[in-house]
């Protein structure tokens, strides 16, 4: 069963900052969320987790609210290479179980 | 210096075959994964070893046997290969408290 809910897809403006949001409302108090990113078929690739407070690495910010039951990944300035299905996944253990994610297309 | 590599990249073969796809982590993780991604691109986990012993097991027929000489390989044995098992199969590597790293996949191909 999917515990994460996220758009089929979107566009982004390149150089604006992309938003990609994702409910998990049956988030328990030990699951992590993580963010991965698979670009035309390569591996998927971590981008960021966090358990509760907001995370910033060089590639983007997460946003998680209070309640835990959504959150959002900024890409502060979203390029082509950005273009990518994106997975928003719940997890306590590390055991990632991907959905079918977000297909994010940067458009020039 | 790639964390997670994956031999081989391409593999096509016959119906019927026994093949095999080696991957090795450099990380110092001690869990390895197998996922496997078909044509409709969902991404399932097929396989997890923690220090070379087996904690997930994904209800993959036993033509998969995943063999972990040293925690940091994991590879995959298929035997008797059918054409569903045509897919990309991705190998990772993590701990409980560190994020996965993937491979670059393998592409496999059934004549």
């Amino acid at each position: 069963d999917a515990k994460t809910t996220q758009p089929p897809s979107m566009d982004c403006a390149e150089g604006r900052a992309a938003n990609l949001p994702c409910n998990h409302s049956t988030i328990s108090g030990n699951e992590y969320v993580y963010w991965y990113r698979q670009i035309h078929s390569q591996g998927p690739q971590y981008i960021i987790h966090g358990l509760k407070n907001n995370e910033t690495n060089e590639m983007a910010s997460l946003i998680i609210t209070e309640d835990r039951k959504s959150s959002t990944l900024i890409l502060p300035h979203a390029t082509l290479r950005d273009t990518a299905v994106y997975y928003c996944i719940v997890s306590g253990n590390n055991r990632l179980a991907f959905g079918k994610g977000n297909q994010v297309v940067v458009i020039p | 210096d790639t964390a997670v590599s994956q031999t081989p990249k391409y593999l096509v073969t016959q119906m019927g075959n026994d093949k095999s796809i080696k991957c090795e982590q450099n990380l110092g993780h001690d869990t390895m994964y197998w996922y496997k991604q078909d044509s409709k691109k969902f991404l399932k986990i097929m396989f997890s070893y923690n220090n070379k012993e087996l904690i997930i097991n994904e209800t993959v027929p036993n033509r998969f046997s995943p063999k972990s000489p040293d925690k940091a390989h994991l590879n995959l044995h298929i035997n008797s290969l059918e054409l569903g098992d045509s897919a990309v199969y991705f190998c990772a590597s993590g701990t409980v408290d560190q994020p996965q790293h993937f491979g670059d996949g393998t592409r496999l191909s059934i004549l």
